[in-house]
């Protein structure tokens, strides 16, 4: 069972708009920054958000997070085929002293 | 070219140990902090292992605390994680991946991940 929850699917249509949630406590997400990691299977993980709003170069601004309390959220707008994918939150734990990672988001583009 | 390499993995018995490694190049390795993470096949990500960039300082998981050991050398730029104990749960893809951890910029690169599969 994941430190970090976030509900194991969700889907949407091209061009929909669709929000990631990922639930924790005051020892990881309510004091530190949210990330949110894309993955395909195979391949390397990608980073698409770090605290909790900043996006990396090359990272579309069709992606979006925010914080709120002891929850993070990735917003995807003008969803496409190739954003088909895994999604992770990840946040410091104080009380782990370690990071911790979401069980994952699986998107499927309907 | 920002490159990241992990090696080592194969199969191994229950209770055996590997030792996997990570080769660096297109960056200054010496800058960065390091960690592993696995992914259990089916199941999602899950951190086990930062070192700071001096070596000084490393974190683990409690899943691999007293097992795992987590090591790098800046002149090699090669960062290592050697597993003992190894036990059926530990098979999984490793990663390793960079950040730097007081910028709170994230694992912004990751290497391709290797196999690591605990069987008789």
């Amino acid at each position: 069972q994941s430190v970090l929850t976030q509900p194991p699917s969700a889907s949407g249509t091209p061009g929909q708009r669709v929000i990631l949630s990922c639930s924790g406590s005051s020892s990881n997400i309510g004091s530190n920054n949210v990330y949110w990691y894309q993955h395909l299977p195979g391949t390397a993980p990608k980073l698409l958000i770090y605290r909790n709003n900043q996006r990396p170069s090359g990272v579309p601004d069709r992606f979006s997070g925010s914080k709120s309390g002891t929850s993070g959220s990735l917003a995807i707008s003008g969803l496409r085929s190739e954003d088909e994918a895994d999604y992770y939150c990840a946040a410091w734990d104080d009380s782990l002293s370690g990071r911790v990672f979401g069980g994952g988001t699986k998107l499927t583009v309907l | 070219e920002v490159q990241l390499v992990e090696s080592g993995g194969g199969l191994v018995q229950p209770g055996g140990s590997l030792r996997l490694s990570c080769a660096a190049s297109g960056f200054t390795f010496s800058s960065y902090e390091m960690n592993w993470v696995r992914q259990v096949p089916g199941k999602g990500l899950e951190w086990l292992s930062y070192i700071s960039s001096g070596g000084n300082t490393m974190y683990y998981a409690d899943s691999v605390k007293g097992r795992f050991a987590i090591s790098r050398d800046n002149a090699k730029n090669s960062l290592y994680l050697q597993m003992n104990s190894l036990r059926g749960e530990d098979t999984a893809i490793y990663y390793c991946a960079r950040e730097k951890y007081y910028d709170n910029s994230g694992y912004d690169f990751w290497g391709q991940g290797t196999l690591v599969t605990v069987s008789s």
